[in-house]
């Protein structure tokens, strides 16, 4: 399987909306319903934010949404804070008892 | 609340067997609704998931096509830990490696991770 396709980076002012986009195919993030999204800071390991396209976890801010159309998952950070600059992975099961993850995009809050 | 807590060695020469302990606390590895995975990452291969282990009514394992012929994930539940052991080594698999859970082991997302150990692969 090959790694989902992320944007290198994104950035956005504080208080602005920002969407990072995730895009598979229709035998990854097209077929199931279990698109999971991680924030991952550096030094640490990364932290669930999303699971099944758009559940959030408990405790995680209501800020962070997503949304899945076709191949393509995104994740949505709205009222963005200073906090949030970190790398994101999108990641989804694959079929065959396996899970693909995306390259990553590097959020910046300028 | 649920803890990993991971150990083993940060230098591995090539050739040699990568092995790598997550202790549980706070769950079951006998759990019968999670699934236990180790998962690694480096800047050349990005997120990978390599496999992982689970109970129900016995032990399954399932893992990734890229290192099934060399690894091996356990499980002891005396001491309610899993290892990985990944033999022939190279290089390449210099990365961070996290052992990390699915909380419901159909559903495929990782709501609980170890803090991770910077394994390299040098003579």
């Amino acid at each position: 399987q090959s790694a989902l396709t992320q944007p290198a980076s994104v950035s956005g002012s504080p208080g602005q909306s920002i969407t990072i986009s995730c895009t598979g195919t229709s035998s990854d993030v097209g077929s199931y319903k279990l698109v999971s999204w991680y924030q991952q800071h550096p030094g640490k390991a990364p932290k669930l934010m999303i699971y099944e396209d758009s559940e959030r976890p408990s405790g995680v801010s209501n800020r962070f949404s997503g949304s899945k159309s076709g191949n393509t998952a995104s994740l949505t950070i709205s009222g963005l804070q200073a906090e949030d600059e970190a790398d994101y992975y999108c990641c989804s099961y694959a079929g065959s008892t396996t899970v693909v993850f995306g390259g990553g995009t590097k959020l910046t809050v300028v | 609340q649920a803890q990993l807590q991971q150990s083993g060695p940060g230098l591995v020469k090539p050739s040699q067997t990568l092995s790598l302990t997550c202790d549980i606390s706070g769950d079951s590895v006998s759990s019968d609704s999670a699934a236990w995975n180790w998962i690694r990452q480096s800047p050349s291969r990005g997120l990978e998931w390599l496999g992982r282990t689970y109970y129900r009514s016995k032990w399954y394992n399932d893992y990734a096509v890229s290192v099934k012929s060399r690894l091996t994930i356990n499980s002891d539940t005396s001491k309610n830990q899993f290892s990985l052991q990944l033999n022939s080594v190279t290089p390449e698999d210099t990365a961070v490696y996290y052992c990390a859970r699915n909380s419901d082991a159909f559903h495929w997302y990782f709501d609980l991770w170890g803090r991770g150990t910077l394994v390299t692969v040098s003579s």
